[in-house]
């Protein structure tokens, strides 16, 4: 039984280009949280997404960043025009629905370097 | 809102050493609360859990108890082992109808020497 799979493990991309993140919750896990850890610091929510819904994306900056979650295939999250202040540890996780007050199931995160 | 503050780190022991690391909320419902770990170069662990006042959360001889009265979950292990070294996360959960997210404190960096 799979784990949260997230991909890339790391990702570098140049000032301006896209970051695409990827995140295969558990089997049977239809929630996904996407968390944001700077250098130095916790982590902080970004999203909190159901199939095809975003069910709270207080956390997202207002530019540049989007979430789905796709009916079929994994959820993605996309970062447009990075800046060196985008580099961070960006973490999936998964929880089956109903039964969140057990936690989540984190991914190992992929680890963006803006260069 | 709500938050979790930690005792800043890094927090150093040596190996056998009682761990205590502090962990106080501010929540405006009734949350659970959980203690998370992070090794080096992953994602992070549930390390153990208690939902409701006076429950004691424990796992791998670490141990923590929900203290309502005090608002507090304090981490605490009898003998840490160099293994041991890692971040911890203090984070609390309250259900809403809207969405169900994680508050995590800043973490505390333990390191465990010989």
């Amino acid at each position: 039984n799979a784990g949260v799979m997230q991909n890339p493990r790391h990702l570098v991309r140049r000032r301006g280009q896209e970051a695409r993140l990827r995140c295969s919750p558990m089997k049977g896990h239809s929630h996904v949280y996407w968390y944001r850890q700077l250098p130095e610091e916790g982590l902080k929510f970004m999203v909190y997404l159901q199939k095809e819904n975003i069910i709270d994306e207080s956390g997202m900056p207002k530019e540049r960043f989007s979430a789905e979650f796709p009916k079929e295939g994994p959820s993605i999250l996309r970062i447009q025009q990075v800046v060196r202040g985008d580099s961070a540890a960006y973490f999936c996780a998964s929880s089956p629905p109903g039964v969140v007050y057990y936690g989540y199931t984190f991914g190992s995160g992929t680890r963006l370097t803006v260069v | 809102g709500d938050s979790v503050t930690q005792m800043e780190g890094p927090v150093t022991l040596s190996e056998e050493a009682f761990l205590t690391i502090n962990c106080t909320y501010t929540a405006t419902g009734y949350p659970s609360l959980f203690w998370y770990v992070q090794y080096p170069g992953e994602g992070l662990q549930l390390l153990l859990k208690a939902t409701k006042a006076d429950d004691k959360g424990s796992n791998k001889g670490f141990e923590a108890t929900y203290r309502k009265e005090t608002t507090s979950f304090h981490l605490e292990k009898g003998s840490v082992q160099v293994s041991d070294s890692a971040v911890y996360f203090c984070a609390l959960i309250i259900l809403t109808g809207g969405g169900n997210k994680l508050t995590f404190g800043t973490g505390t960096q333990l390191k465990v020497e010989l």
